[in-house]
């Protein structure tokens, strides 16, 4: 079975500085993906970011990053340059490859960027 | 529309009504999926559908749960003899394929009172 943990319940960032929201997976499966979603308060779920088992580079979308530690099972995101807009709920989730697109989420962040 | 549309947004029934939520995925996306969010907690997966038919139905809590997709576009998600703790956000996503990136509508909010 597949587990996705998201250890930091909420965090707080200044704005325009960089924040790092932890993520760590567990699965015996040797391809998955791994994705962040943002979900405001307006409850639609905003993908963000990819990350495939076999990618040799960490992906990056804009002031998105993935740091990707296969080793330990990690997949933190790093947001750049904080934005008033980023507070929002942020979620973690790993797809098992070849078993349709079904994702197991973490149980969240809450990003708060204060001013 | 251009992206997911999810009706009712909010939904207030009495225990042991029946409801009905539906999703209108986007345009020519095979894949739809239903999620279910308690609040506080991630999204859960329930069942999800390949054309008309559901490809896997594992994450459905039991048999008062059924889902539907008659021409492959509309899903229905139907909670029969519903219970307060069937209350949370139902959440719909579709893709173009089994694969591809997912794009979630902004979901339905059903209380049980």
């Amino acid at each position: 079975a597949q587990k996705i943990t998201q250890t930091q319940p909420g965090m707080f960032v200044q704005e325009k500085e960089a924040v790092t929201l932890d993520c760590t997976y567990d699965t015996s499966d040797p391809s998955y993906g791994l994705f962040w979603y943002k979900q405001p308060s307006s409850g639609e779920m905003i993908f963000l970011i990819y990350q495939g088992s076999y990618d040799q580079q960490n992906a990056t979308e804009g002031r998105y990053s993935l740091n990707f530690q296969k080793a330990r099972k990690s997949a933190n995101l790093v947001i750049s340059a904080s934005q008033l807009g980023d507070s929002a709920m942020y979620f973690c989730a790993m797809r098992k490859d070849n078993a349709g697109n079904m994702l197991t989420f973490g149980g969240g962040t809450r990003l708060m960027v204060k001013p | 529309g251009a992206g997911v549309s999810q009706t009712p947004s909010n939904k207030v029934t009495e225990k042991g009504k029946y409801v009905e939520l539906r999703c209108d995925p986007i345009s020519g996306h095979t894949a739809l999926y239903w999620y279910r969010q308690s609040l506080g907690q991630g999204p859960e997966f329930l069942i999800y559908f390949q054309g008309t038919g559901a490809a896997d139905d594992s994450g459905l809590p039991n048999d008062r749960f059924f889902a539907v997709r008659p021409e492959g576009s509309v899903s229905t998600l139907k909670i029969q003899r519903t219970e307060r703790g069937d209350s949370a956000m139902y959440l719909c996503a579709s893709s173009k394929t089994g694969l591809g990136k997912l794009f979630f509508g902004s979901g339905t909010q059903l209380s049980v009172l």
